[in-house]
């Protein structure tokens, strides 16, 4: 079985362009998260979809990010502009529940530089 | 403060050592804890959910002292294998699924 799956894998931008960052989750997972982890600081979560919901979108650092999942497959966190500070590895994570209990399973990451 | 924080390392012990990772977490609702495994460059995994009972797996053994707000995690006869980030993780009641890392522990097991 396929697992969680990202792309590109890795992405270097100008300050103020825009990336889209995508995420396939396995199959059948409806819980969907979103971590990052800049340098030198532990990951730390973004959001969480269920199907196409967004569940808890606590950990989006501002509105330049966005992220969606219409239909409730894949899943893109858009930033726009980017700045220095987002450059980091963007984490995707599935779950077949949401519960406390459920184990993630994480994509390879989305390694981000903007310069 | 850190909600979960971890020993800085890195550990550099050689094949066979015993090795223990310590952890504490600040949260008293954390409610699932979790020991994941990073190689270089690699997604986080799962290596082991820890019980307050303790549980263990062949080398690994897990516990969990919820006065205490401490999780351990214990590699016995380590392996060159074993070298890797050791993540210390914590999920709080009423927050779903969102999982808080420990900023990791980097183990080098050398021959």
């Amino acid at each position: 079985e396929a697992g969680v799956t990202q792309f590109p894998s890795h992405s270097v931008i100008e300050k103020g362009q825009t990336v889209t960052l995508r995420c396939d989750p396995i199959s059948g997972h409806d819980n969907l998260y979103w971590y990052r982890r800049v340098m030198g600081k532990e990951i730390k979560f973004l959001l969480h979809f269920v199907k196409e919901s967004k569940q808890d979108e606590s950990g989006m650092p501002n509105n330049r990010f966005l992220a969606e999942r219409t239909g409730g497959t894949y899943s893109t966190l858009k930033v726009q502009p980017a700045e220095l500070e987002d450059s980091g590895v963007y984490f995707c994570a599935s779950s077949q529940g949401g519960s406390l209990y459920n184990e993630q399973f994480f994509g390879p990451g989305t390694r981000l530089t903007v310069l | 403060r850190k909600e979960v924080e971890q020993d800085p390392g890195p550990f550099n012990v050689p094949e066979g050592a015993t090795v223990a990772f310590n952890c504490t977490y600040s949260n008293s609702a954390s409610q699932s804890f979790f020991w994941y495994r990073q190689d270089c460059r690699k997604e986080p995994k799962l290596l082991m959910s820890v019980y307050s009972s303790g549980n263990e797996d062949g080398r690994f053994t897990a516990q969990l002292n919820r006065a205490s707000q401490y999780i351990s995690l214990l590699i016995r006869d380590s392996k060159l294998s074993d070298s890797a980030t050791y993540l210390c993780v914590v999920n709080n009641y009423n927050q779903g699924g969102k999982l808080i890392f420990g900023q990791g522990t980097e183990l080098s097991v050398k021959p």
